[in-house]
């Protein structure tokens, strides 16, 4: 079974230009988590989707950044316009659910880079 | 929020057990702690999770003290491959529809020497 696919893989973009990601998650988990890992840090979440509903997104900066995820499958980020300091890797996660005793699972992540 | 605190860096010898300790003094009763990975590149990988006993599966072992304030993760034979940060979790409860999120910190980078 295919797991988080991610893509593009890697993406490179001048500032003030708009960045779109896509994630399609594993088949049948509903809950899709976006994160944000800039280098050496540990990932940080960005929004929560429980099927098509957006029930976390108090930390991303809505200024910019809007996500959808239509139909309660494959989700989008977007930022526009992109800053330098938006490089960074954008990973996508899944799960069954969002409980305590629930593992996700993540995709290899989109590596952005704004020059 | 319970917050972890780990190591920043260890090394240990392939074929040995590599075991990454956790502190986790302020959890709470009901939250569990998560173990994940991440190679150079790649995703966060899940290995283990657990909240009071002791728990195995092929990746590794996951010790929890009695009084849960901390846990060791343990990789009985480690390889080469077994090289990346090692990520403590403890997963956090949101407040929101009851649902819990993981909360990373910067973990601890693992090498694995021939």
């Amino acid at each position: 079974e295919a797991g988080v696919v991610q893509s593009p893989r890697y993406k490179i973009i001048e500032k003030k230009q708009p960045v779109a990601f896509w994630c399609n998650p594993i088949s049948g988990h509903n809950t899709l988590y976006w994160y944000l890992q800039n280098l050496g840090q540990g990932p940080e979440l960005l929004i929560r989707y429980e099927n098509e509903e957006a029930v976390d997104d108090s930390q991303l900066p809505k200024d910019r950044f809007s996500a959808e995820r239509l139909k309660g499958v494959d989700s989008t980020l977007k930022i526009q316009p992109a800053e330098l300091g938006d490089s960074a890797v954008y990973l996508c996660a899944s799960s069954l659910g969002s409980g305590v005793n629930t593992e996700a699972f993540f995709g290899q992540g989109t590596r952005l880079t704004v020059v | 929020d319970a917050k972890t605190t780990q190591p920043p860096s260890m090394d240990c010898a392939e074929g040995r057990a590599a075991n990454l300790p956790c502190n986790h003094s302020t959890i709470s009763g009901n939250e569990y702690v998560y173990w994940y990975r991440q190679i150079h590149s790649q995703g966060p990988q899940y290995i283990i999770h657990g909240l009071k006993n002791n728990e195995t599966n092929e990746m590794a072992s996951l010790i929890i003290t009695e009084d849960r304030k901390s846990s060791t993760l343990i990789l009985p034979h480690a390889t080469l491959r077994d090289t990346a940060v090692y990520y403590c979790i403890v997963r956090v409860a949101t407040g929101i529809q009851g649902a819990q999120k993981l909360v990373f910190g910067q973990g601890t980078r693992l090498t694995i020497n021939p």
